[in-house]
């Protein structure tokens, strides 16, 4: 089955600057990486999703990368704000979707 | 608004007692997941159903069983609770393999 890996476990930035969070997969016939953010008490919630035949997608201050040859792709978040301090996950599809372990992020005002 | 509903948010019980995690969609999706989440593990599949009376083994089945008699209702038994099944349990749906799953707020069970 699929192995998704996620770095860093925990990240803590200044609000303002970017926040880099980056997952491997292991099975090359994954074509499908979503990122979910989750807000304390609340269920994991979609903010981007990526598929195999794109190497970039952007949505305002987030964008996710993709390099299908190294098997790794990456969230990243732009001018961050408090909002934006939650748990992240990454996941990779074959047939059933595989998650990371998750990324605290935390933004300091 | 799309909406995934879980019968509880919080639950106690106790070691050997047969436990009930009631999920409901109504989005008319196809797709149903049972997930738990723990720290530092992420969410790891319990089971998932593609249809009505369909089910099928996720990553972590053992000690959980799973019913789906309607459509908009999926829900998690576990047969005979034990400790190390404390945990966070989050319920998703979809309608299609391969796109967006939608949440519940998940059920925190306590098993003492």
């Amino acid at each position: 089955g699929e192995n998704v890996e996620q770095h860093p476990s925990t990240l803590s930035v200044q609000e303002g600057d970017s926040a880099v969070i980056k997952c491997t997969y292991s099975d090359s016939a994954s074509n499908y990486f979503p990122w979910y953010k989750q807000e304390l008490g609340k269920g994991p919630q979609l903010i981007i999703d990526i598929r195999s035949n794109v190497g970039e997608k952007k949505d305002q201050r987030i964008a996710v990368t993709l390099n299908k040859t190294a098997k790794h792709f990456s969230l990243h978040i732009t001018e961050t704000q408090p909002e934006d301090s939650a748990v992240y996950f990454c996941a990779a599809n074959d047939y059933k979707l595989s998650f990371g372990a998750g990324t605290t992020v935390t933004v300091r005002a | 608004d799309v909406k995934v509903t879980q019968s509880s948010r919080y639950l106690v019980k106790r070691t050997g007692e047969k436990v009930f995690l009631e999920c409901v969609q109504d989005m008319d999706h196809e797709n149903m997941f049972w997930y738990r989440q723990d720290p530092g593990l992420g969410l790891r599949l319990i089971y998932f159903s593609y249809d009505v009376k369909m089910k099928e083994k996720g990553d972590i089945p053992e000690g959980y069983s799973v019913s789906r008699e309607k459509k908009e209702r999926f829900s998690l038994i576990l047969e005979s609770a034990s400790t190390n099944q404390t945990s966070m349990y989050l319920c998703a749906s979809n309608g299609l393999v391969g796109y967006e799953q939608y949440f519940g707020p998940g059920t925190r069970l306590t098993v003492t």
